[in-house]
Formats: C-alpha cells, structure tokens, sequence
C-alpha cells in the first residue's frame, strides 16, 4: 500500500539536543511538507522541497532544518535553537504537477522536551 | 496573498442534528478549496475537494460542501452528525497556477453530544 510514514510516534529530547524526525513516502511524490501543530493554531509551515536536493523555508523555519537527498525521503531536524519544540509534527506529500489532488499526509510525531 | 478563516474554533451538535462548519477564504485568483478531517494524534484525512465544475462537492463520511464564489465561502455540511464525526476539521486552499503549498485555517474541533 502507498503511503507515507513517520517514526519515531512519540519522542522524548532533553533540552539542548537536537533529534532528527523521519518521513519516508512511496507515492513518488515530488513534494513534501513539514507542518508543526499546536493546539489552537491550525498547521503552520516549516519547510516544503519540491524536488530533490532544493527546498525552501516556511512560516517557522528558525530553529529547524531539513535535507532532500532522495525522493522518498525528507527528515526534519529540531535543533537546540528551537525555543519551544513541544508540539505534534506532521508530514505531507502531494504531486507538485497535480496541486488539485490535495497533500496527503503521514500519522504524525509527538515531540516532548523534558 | 491566500488566507483561510474558520469561524468557531469549537462547535457543538446533538447526535441527528445538521453540522455546519464555516470557512471563508482570500484569494486572488480561483483556488482550490479541501476539507481534512484529523482524529486525536493522527494525521490528516481529505475528506472532500473543489477544484473546478459542479460547485457542490460531497466528500466521504457523509459530507458535502459548496463553493460559494460570491461569498467567497467553502462551509461544510452534514444533514445528521454521529457520534464518530467528534474530530477537528481544517479548511484549506491552494492556487489554481503556481506550485505553492496549501494554506490552512486554524481548525475547527467539532463535538457530538449524545
């Protein structure tokens, strides 16, 4: 079945580290999404790529990094210059030729600094 | 630029009762309107989509919606909720032209009192 998945479900990052989220997707999208989720503040942005090996920053990207290396592939980065990194991640793809399609979108990583 | 409104942050319905939850959009050219639907720590689900044609568009689960180009609205209706719509439902909009991510609204979290 095609889809897209996330690891880790839940994870756990001490205060000064900087943990790497996964998403691997085997639709043959062109893009993929990052999204961060707070509660009452709908999905923002973090960084899209459209194509390997280029992507571009969204609404919050201060604090986050991403790599395009592969096309299944897009992880994202929480760095220690993330101020408050607590929040659910989500992960989405879409064809970058069929925009009507809409994003599909992966179950999710719940992040929590201790 | 696009933007996308949802009126109510929290909206409760008896079980049989109609749901009606409101989105409003901003946009310069004609876009694509989608409707996702998101369960507690999962990830988003589309539930319907305008793109262009037919200005009613019906979705899974029993939802439908109309494009509303004079008011610049996309609401989403269900004749009778179930206990199984409680959920959070985020309207979003994308660009007929270009190749730019969706924008969403902050979301609605719909509850269904038996």
């Amino acid at each position: 079945d095609g889809g897209i998945t996330q690891s880790p479900k839940y994870l756990f990052r001490k205060e000064g580290q900087n943990v790497t989220l996964s998403c691997e997707q085997n639709l043959n999208h062109d893009a993929m999404y990052w999204y961060r989720q707070d509660p009452g503040q709908g999905l923002r942005l973090i960084y899209y790529s459209q194509i390997v090996n280029d992507f571009q920053k969204g609404d919050i990207a201060e604090g986050y990094s991403v790599s395009r290396e592969k096309k299944e592939s897009f992880p994202l980065t929480v760095t220690s210059a993330q101020k408050n990194p607590t929040a659910f991640y989500l992960c989405a793809s879409s064809r970058a030729d069929a925009l009507w399609r809409g994003q599909f979108f992966g179950p999710g990583t719940r992040l929590t600094v201790l | 630029a696009q933007s996308v409104t949802q009126l109510g942050s929290h909206v409760s319905v008896s079980e049989g009762a109609l749901v009606l939850l409101r989105c409003n959009y901003s946009s310069s050219v004609p876009p694509y309107l989608f409707w996702y639907v998101q369960y507690p720590n999962q990830g988003l689900q589309l539930l319907l989509k305008y793109t262009t044609g037919a200005t009613l568009v019906k979705g899974i689960n029993g939802f439908e919606a109309e494009f509303k180009k004079s008011e610049t609205s996309f609401h989403l209706t269900k004749p009778s909720a179930h206990m199984s719509d409680a959920a959070e439902y985020f309207c979003a909009v994308s660009l007929v032209s270009g190749n730019t991510p969706l924008v969403f609204g902050k979301g609605t979290r719909l509850s269904v009192i038996a």
